[in-house]
């Protein structure tokens, strides 16, 4: 079956400029993260949602980072004024329920800010 | 502050040896510790994970040991094979699912044939 889907692949920005990131999760599937990963790090817990609302918005950097997912199914990660130290891949997750069930992560979204 | 600290950051193999891969951390609080398996251009996938109130789990070649008082956990690569060769990562988190994990900086293993 279809996995996490994430567009797209790879997204080449100039500094200053806005950018939006998509992610569509496993069918069915409840929850939802964003994560992001720098070269040769663990990923770093950004957002959760819960259907539509974001239970836990505490990894989001600054103001500049916000992410919506307004009928429980797809979700937007926006960077506003993005800055070169943005350049990561930005990845999605999603479960069946929040707690007690795997997480599946999309292939992310490779964002370079120039 | 590295929530969760892992090594060795790089790991060579000889192709059915095996593979150990050491976590540790602090917050007493983390009660899931996951391991992903990361192949380049791809998501982390789920490989196994424990939580505290076992010292060990196993699931084919792939075991995790725990110590519960030394705030440690391990993952064990029994007959290691060269699909095997990844980057790993250790993770802990308050709860189960993908909620807010403090993940590992990650192994890169090599096993070579």
């Amino acid at each position: 079956g279809a996995g996490v889907s994430q567009t797209p692949s790879n997204k080449v920005t100039e500094k200053g400029k806005y950018v939006e990131l998509r992610c569509d999760p496993i069918s069915g599937h409840t929850a939802l993260y964003w994560y992001r990963q720098s070269l040769g790090q663990g990923p770093e817990f950004l957002i959760y949602f819960q259907g539509t609302g974001a239970a836990d918005d505490s990894g989001l950097p600054n103001d500049r980072f916000f992410a919506v997912r307004p009928e429980g199914s797809v979700s937007t990660l926006k960077i506003q004024r993005t800055e070169r130290g943005d350049s990561a891949v930005y990845l999605c997750a999603s479960s069946l329920t929040r707690g007690g069930t795997e997480a599946f992560f999309g292939q992310g979204t490779r964002l370079t800010v120039v | 502050q590295q929530q969760v600290k892992q090594s060795p950051q790089s790991l060579i193999v000889q192709k059915g040896g095996i593979s150990i891969i050491n976590c540790a951390y602090e917050n007493t609080a983390f009660d899931y510790f996951p391991w992903y398996q990361q192949f380049p251009g791809k998501g982390p996938a789920l490989l196994i994970a424990i939580r505290p109130d076992v010292s060990e789990k196993k699931e084919g070649r792939f075991t995790i040991s725990f110590n519960k008082s030394a705030k440690q956990f391990s993952l064990h690569i029994m007959d290691s094979q060269p699909g095997d060769s990844a980057t790993y990562f250790c993770a802990a988190s308050i709860s189960s699912g993908a909620n807010n994990l403090f993940f590992g900086t990650g192994t890169r293993l090599t096993v070579i044939p």
